[in-house]
C-alpha cells in the first residue's frame, strides 16, 4: 500500500458525460501527478500540481482539467467523454515538486460506453 | 523526442534469473526507474538509479546502466511466481522531475 488513495475504483459512464476522479496523496506529500494508462497510448503523464499550483502539463486534453485543494487532495475532471477516454487513471504523489520518487495510487478504471 | 523502449514479453523458469532490458533516448535523463505493476494494481516503485551510477543492487534486484548506449537493465535473481507482473522502465530529468516518461512495459511470466 503506497498511501495514495483514489476514488472511485471503477466508473462506467456514457459518451458526452462528465466525471470527477479524486486522489488523496500520501500524508505530508505536497505534489500530485495524474497519469493515463490506455492500451494504445501506454502510460502517459497528464498534469502535476504542487501545493495547490499547477507545475507541469503533459498530454492532457482541453476537455480535461484538474485542481489541487488546500487540503492537498486533487481532482481530475473529464468532460465531453469519448469512447477513447476509457483508461486507467493513476494519481501519484511525492514530497516535493522536484522529488524523483513518485508513489502511485491503485488507479480509477474509467469505462465510457 | 523522448522515448523509452522495452520488449513486451519475457518468460523465465522459476528459480532462474530474469533480465529485463530497456533503451531510452533522452541523454539529459537524470533518473531511471523500474516500476512493477501487478494485475489490477497500481504501479509500485521498485528501484531507481541516478544517471551518474553504473549499478545499483537491492536484495534480489540489480540495475545496470550503460549511459553511453542509453541502455538500462533490471535483473531479478531467483525469480519467484510472485514476480509475475508488468515491469515498466521510465526516465526522468531533474529539470522536469514531474514528467516521467514510461516504456510500454514488459510482461514477465514465470513457468514452473
Amino acid at each position: 500500500d503506497s498511501g495514495v488513495t483514489q476514488t472511485p475504483k471503477h466508473l462506467i459512464t456514457a459518451t458526452g458525460q462528465r466525471v470527477t476522479l479524486r486522489c488523496s496523496p500520501r500524508s505530508g506529500d505536497l505534489s500530485v501527478y495524474w497519469y493515463q494508462q490506455s492500451l494504445d497510448q501506454g502510460l502517459q503523464f497528464l498534469i502535476h500540481y504542487y501545493n495547490g499550483e499547477e507545475r507541469a502539463k503533459g498530454n492532457i486534453l482541453e476537455r480535461f482539467s484538474a485542481q489541487q485543494f488546500p487540503d492537498l487532495h486533487s481532482e481530475l475532471n473529464l468532460s465531453s467523454l469519448e469512447l477513447g477516454d476509457s483508461a486507467l487513471y493513476f494519481c501519484a504523489s511525492s514530497l516535493e515538486s522536484s522529488d524523483y520518487e513518485q508513489y502511485f495510487g491503485p488507479g480509477t478504471r474509467l469505462t465510457v460506453t | 523526442g523522448e522515448d523509452v523502449e522495452q520488449s513486451l514479453f519475457l518468460s523465465v523458469r522459476e528459480g532462474d534469473s530474469s533480465v529485463i532490458n530497456c533503451t531510452y533516448t533522452d541523454s539529459s535523463s537524470t533518473y531511471l526507474y523500474w516500476y512493477k505493476q501487478e494485475p489490477g494494481a497500481g504501479l509500485q516503485l521498485l528501484t531507481y538509479i541516478f544517471s551518474n551510477m553504473d549499478m545499483k543492487q537491492d536484495q534480489r534486484l540489480t540495475v545496470l546502466l550503460n549511459k553511453k548506449d542509453k541502455h538500462l537493465s533490471l535483473r531479478i535473481a531467483d525469480t519467484q511466481t510472485g514476480d509475475s507482473a508488468i515491469y515498466f522502465c521510465a526516465e526522468g530529468a531533474y529539470s522536469s522531475a514531474s514528467k516521467i516518461i514510461f516504456g510500454s512495459g514488459t510482461r514477465l511470466s514465470i513457468r514452473p
